[in-house]
């Protein structure tokens, strides 16, 4: 099993639409998350860490659930500009990363 | 604040060529890191520095690939010699230590041939 898992998507929501991505992860040693984004031939970008107590900013909202194993990121009112890569990493000795979750926002 | 700088941007060579990509991180961070992205996939590490001392390059084809980050500070990666499969983008990434979040630089985009 891979240290961290995403569902590749491309999920394909319209303007204003509230859609979730869920990233699993294996060795719970981890103490630190983060959510990337990267736009297409850009390289990735932080979006928001996320902490045990959950994450929000703006429209984007991150979760960590160590019992279950994985972080999830909500995105809300998703804009046409939210369509891109997101990438989910596991902070530790040696970080790694998820394969990326695609999301095109259409009109 | 000055963000990662990689060169060269773009590179095409042919199979069996050598090719070297440099990296200069933001100053202060003590951790250093190469990535291989193969398009439609993530991040793959190839090697992580700590100063100049190798943490992890356990995914690094050592057969063909080498780095080095003198000084703690800036580092090269080569092939020598590349495959048609080393076609991708590298990206040098650095972090203040391997908890924290990483920047990365822009990435050179190398098209073997």
């Amino acid at each position: 099993r891979k240290e961290v898992e995403q569902d590749p998507g491309p999920f394909n929501v319209p303007e204003g639409a509230t859609v979730a991505f869920n990233c699993t992860y294996s060795n719970s040693a981890s103490q630190s998350f983060f959510w990337y984004r990267q736009d297409c031939r850009k390289e990735p970008k932080l979006l928001m860490s996320v902490y045990s107590s959950g994450n929000e900013d703006g429209r984007f909202t991150a979760q960590l659930n160590r019992a279950s194993q994985y972080i999830s990121l909500l995105i809300r009112d998703s804009k046409l500009s939210d369509s891109a890569t997101y990438l989910c990493s596991k902070g530790s000795y040696i970080p790694t990363f998820g394969r990326g979750t695609s999301l095109i926002v259409h009109p | 604040e000055a963000g990662v700088a990689q060169s060269p941007r773009y590179k095409i060579i042919e199979k069996r060529q050598s090719v070297a990509f440099w990296c200069n991180p933001i100053s202060g961070h003590a951790t250093l890191y190469w990535y291989q992205q193969i398009l439609g996939q993530g991040p793959k590490l190839l090697i992580q520095f700590q100063n100049n001392g190798v943490v992890d390059d356990s995914q690094l084809p050592k057969d063909r690939f080498s780095a080095e980050r003198l000084k703690g500070v800036d580092s090269t990666l080569k092939i020598q010699p590349a495959k048609l499969e080393d076609s991708a983008v590298y990206l040098c990434a650095s972090s203040l230590d391997s908890t924290t979040e990483a920047f990365f630089g822009q990435g050179t985009r190398l098209t073997v041939v």
